[in-house]
């Protein structure tokens, strides 16, 4: 089976940095993702690692330890905008992804 | 290219009737999934599908049936609909596991489907 954890909810300041940790168990990995949900909307791709290491994309970076089980994404210069939760999905043995139960993030002038 | 899309938005049923959620993707997708999300839950796998005509169980498949007659539609039934099945529904579709060009297998997500079951 798999298991992942996340916080359920987090606050920061516009303009600051925050880091959502994502710790998971599973058989078998194929790779981890993360999503972006704003209120009544779908979730939308934000990055994927499936090595060890950060991957950077503009304000957003996801990092990843395999051996830890262990991720997170860093939200820089935050903005009123990025108000939404964040899921992480992990891609086990059986590449069909499992999400955890979602960090609310609420940024606040 | 319209992606995923759903119908229909919203739903209200009374308990015991019975429908049908439509998902469709225009994007050539090998996999389509069905997930429930509810309030403090995450996102749960109901069911998914690695290619037409085949569908497996995923985390929470009990009261609901699917079928994929064509590659570009999964849908998802309620044959006897009960109040803990009132959910927010998603549907979502794929590359397949070993990918594409330039893909990460990424899920592309429907707009959802709001369903009450009174």
């Amino acid at each position: 089976g798999q298991n992942i954890d996340q916080p359920t909810e987090m606050t920061a300041t516009e303009g600051a940095i925050v880091q959502i940790n994502c710790t998971y168990q599973t058989s078998g990995f194929n790779g981890l993702f993360w999503y972006q949900q704003h209120a009544g909307e779908a979730p939308t791709f934000l990055s994927y690692n499936v090595l060890d290491g950060l991957e950077e994309k503009g304000r957003f970076s996801s990092f990843l330890s395999r051996s830890k089980g262990y991720s997170y994404l860093l939200l820089k210069e935050l903005q009123m905008k990025d108000s939404a939760s964040y899921l992480c999905a992990v891609l086990g043995g059986s590449y069909i992804p499992t999400f955890g139960r979602g960090t609310s993030l609420i940024v606040h002038p | 290219n319209a992606g995923v899309t759903q119908t229909p938005k919203f739903r209200v049923l009374k308990t015991g009737q019975s429908m049908t959620l439509l998902c469709a993707q225009d994007m050539n997708h090998e996999y389509m999934y069905w997930y429930r999300q509810d309030p403090g839950m995450g996102l749960r796998l109901i069911h998914y599908s690695v290619g037409e005509g085949t569908t497996a169980k995923g985390e929470v498949p009990d009261g609901y049936n699917v079928s994929r007659l064509k590659k570009q539609n999964f849908l998802l039934g309620l044959e006897s609909a009960a109040p803990s099945q009132t959910s927010v529904y998603f549907c979502a579709s794929s590359y397949s596991s070993r990918g594409g060009a330039n893909t990460y297998n990424e899920q592309f997500f429907g707009p959802g489907t709001r369903l009450t079951v009174l």
